[in-house]
């Protein structure tokens, strides 16, 4: 049963508008939210994170929105470059548990 | 720099073979992780380590075994009995007891079992 869904696995985007990655949880036990981007034949590099005591991260180009009540994060990619084209993970982590657990992943791709 | 260095990054094995992958890393890292990668699949838990001479069984430890000898180093051997062996392997290190610090991963291993 996966903890962590990531229900698109692919997306496509024109350069320049937004992109929405969507994750979605099961365990309420989690706290804290990671995503990964992942090229071809690479190991994942970190992005960005949320503390579940906020609703809202941004770094750049980057934001993420928690809504603890749905269970659910998203990412937002704006404006999107062709470089961000890659494997893009979501992450869970619990102050209780010992790993982080990741969704299955969603592959984005900016068109030029 | 300072980072994770896994090797080799290509191995091929025949079936019924032993193969250890190698994991490094110069962070000063306690915590060090292994992860299997399969297509649709994200990042399965292997075996993780938070402290020297320490480790514990991730979701699919089964097939697998690891060693803690020293702090930087974490290497995982496929065994045998390892059903299902061919994947793209990474290690990954955090800082220990820091629930919220992220993950460094390195590079990856692609295993292939001819």
């Amino acid at each position: 049963d996966q903890q962590v869904k990531q229900n698109s696995p692919s997306l496509s985007v024109q350069e320049g508008r937004i992109s929405i990655l969507n994750c979605d949880y099961t365990n309420s036990m989690f706290d804290y939210f990671l995503w990964y981007k992942k090229y071809p034949a690479e190991g994942p590099t970190f992005l960005i994170s949320i503390s579940s005591i906020k609703d809202k991260n941004e770094d750049g180009r980057f934001t993420v929105f928690l809504n603890k009540s749905a269970k659910h994060l998203s990412l937002h990619i704006v404006p999107s470059q062709p470089g961000d084209s890659a494997v893009y993970f979501c992450a869970a982590h619990s102050n209780y548990g010992q790993n982080f657990v990741f969704g299955p992943g969603t592959r984005l791709s900016v068109l030029p | 720099d300072g980072g994770i260095t896994q090797s080799p990054k290509y191995l091929f094995r025949k079936e019924g073979q032993n193969v250890t992958l190698s994991c490094e890393q110069n962070l000063n890292h306690d915590a060090m992780y292994w992860y299997r990668q399969d297509p649709g699949q994200g990042l399965r838990l292997i075996y993780y380590s938070q402290i020297v001479n320490d480790f514990q069984k991730g979701d699919i430890a089964e097939g697998y075994s690891v060693s803690r000898e020293k702090k930087e180093s974490f290497p995982l051997t496929v065994t045998s009995a390892q059903k299902n062996p061919t994947a793209f392997y990474l290690c990954a290190s955090s800082i220990r007891g820091r629930a919220t610090g992220e993950l460094f991963f390195g590079e990856g291993s692609r295993l292939t079992v001819l």
